[in-house]
């Protein structure tokens, strides 16, 4: 049974439209990440929430928000989506932030038009 | 500041090869904690082991192990008898327990294993 759950899992949008992005999980875990990842690349930290605590990285742009309204749920706001914004967007959980490991949704795939 | 080197980008072996991919890490931290991923071509990265810094006993699971080595700075993956199953990017990991305790990720090394 899936863990993570990332909805939908390829999103198209156009350039400047508003997109949300879900992500639920049946672990119970405190924490939950936002990774982007382009091509050939590691992905990279958004911002993670501990518990309801949001903690983001110090060069994640304006344009991307979050917003937990429960254990479960978690969700990634892209405001204006650019064509730079192009690129897979992995959900993670963990139990707590100190070196347990992450376990990771299947992703979503956007593309901007 | 916390680093993790994947110098191998790609690495291509025909199956039943036995293949090691490299990492080495950099880290202030007397604590910290080492990871694998792998994500295969569906892309969803899939945990393979952890590694606290006080525990450098290699460990074995089926066709993969691992070989930790602080003198080194290393923490490296041995697939034995390849697969095709096998191919995927893998992911070396560090998360200090101190410091800046978010999953750093190296760059990732293509793993292609030919039938």
């Amino acid at each position: 049974d899936a863990m993570v759950i990332q909805n939908p899992r390829y999103q198209v949008t156009q350039f400047g439209k508003p997109v949300t992005l879900s992500c639920s999980q049946t672990l119970n875990h405190n924490v939950m990440y936002w990774y982007q990842q382009k091509s050939s690349q590691a992905p990279k930290l958004l911002f993670h929430y501990y518990d309801k605590d949001f903690n983001n990285e110090a060069d994640t742009p304006d344009n991307f928000q979050s917003r937990r309204p429960n254990t479960s749920f978690c969700f990634l706001d892209i405001r204006s989506p650019g064509l730079g914004d192009a690129a897979m967007y992995l959900c993670a959980t963990s139990r707590d932030r100190r070196g347990y490991e992450q376990y990771f949704g299947p992703g979503t795939r956007l593309t901007v038009t | 500041a916390q680093k993790v080197t994947q110098a191998q980008t790609e690495i291509s072996v025909v199956e039943k090869e036995d293949v090691t991919l490299d990492c080495v890490y950099e880290t202030r931290d007397t604590t910290y904690y080492l990871f694998w991923y792998k994500q295969p071509p569906s892309g969803e990265l899939v945990f393979l082991i952890r590694r606290n810094s006080f525990d450098e006993q290699n460990e074995i699971s089926g066709r993969y192990s691992w070989n930790f080595q602080k003198s080194t700075s290393s923490f490296n993956f041995t697939i034995t008898a390849s697969q095709v199953v096998d191919s995927a990017v893998y992911f070396c990991a560090l998360s200090e327990a101190i410091g800046n305790n978010d999953m750093r990720f190296g760059a990732g090394t293509r793993l292609t294993v030919k039938p």
